[in-house]
């Protein structure tokens, strides 16, 4: 089924670990984005991309690193976590029609 | 930038119910969407709404954008079980960036 996958699932770090948090569509959207989803806060906008080798950064960056090597791909990489980015994260994607397709969501917790 | 307020925060209604969630903007709204969250699952899109006054129907969800275009409401007529989630709006910002309000649960009593 065409949509947005993400994994992992759920991920538990240590304070200080690197990871990344993938994320693949198959719909040929251009447009992708990183969410991450805090209680009472709705959803923030991490880092986003309108294309292949094209990224730029949303309302809270820090921390967080993307690339868009391939249309399909949208990886989100944590180089040293720490407890303020437990969150749920969300990737979307989005494409000529309105809306956009999110994915499952990934929960992370940062001990 | 813009932002997104919603009103109210938490709801709990018998099944069966009417319902109305609202959400507004701080600047006039270009593009409104609508989604639903269950707990786990990934944001579902409901409907968009781009034109002041616009109306638009989804089984027994209805959304409107005001003529003001800052302002628009989601009505659940009847609900059911099926409709507890979270209810969350979104909008494009200038910056093609998108934008969410906080969100709204809702939890239908059978």
């Amino acid at each position: 089924n065409a949509g947005v996958t993400q994994t992992p699932k759920f991920q538990v770090l240590k304070t200080g670990q690197s990871m990344t948090l993938q994320c693949a569509q198959d719909m040929n959207h251009e447009y992708m984005s990183w969410y991450r989803q805090d209680p009472g806060m709705g959803l923030r906008l991490i880092h986003y991309s309108v294309g292949a080798g094209i990224t730029d950064q949303g309302e809270v960056p820090n921390g967080y690193n993307v690339s868009r090597s391939t249309t399909e791909d949208f990886p989100l990489r944590l180089l040293s976590a720490a407890p303020s980015q437990t969150s749920v994260y969300f990737c979307a994607s989005s494409g000529t029609r309105p809306g956009y397709t999110f994915g499952s969501g990934t929960r992370l917790t940062v001990v | 930038s813009q932002e997104l307020e919603q009103s109210p925060q938490s709801l709990i209604v018998q099944e069966g119910k009417n319902l109305t969630i609202n959400c507004t903007s701080s600047k006039t709204l270009y593009g409104l969407y609508w989604y639903k969250q269950k707990y786990g699952e990934g944001l579902i899109f409901l409907m968009m709404l781009q034109k002041g006054g616009e109306e638009k129907s989804h089984e027994k969800i209805t959304a409107k954008l005001d003529e003001k275009k800052q302002q628009s409401s989601l009505h659940i007529t009847a609900s059911q079980p099926s409709h507890a989630g979270i209810y969350l709006c979104g909008a494009e910002d200038y910056g093609q960036n998108f934008v969410f309000g906080p969100g709204t649960r809702l939890s239908v009593l059978p």
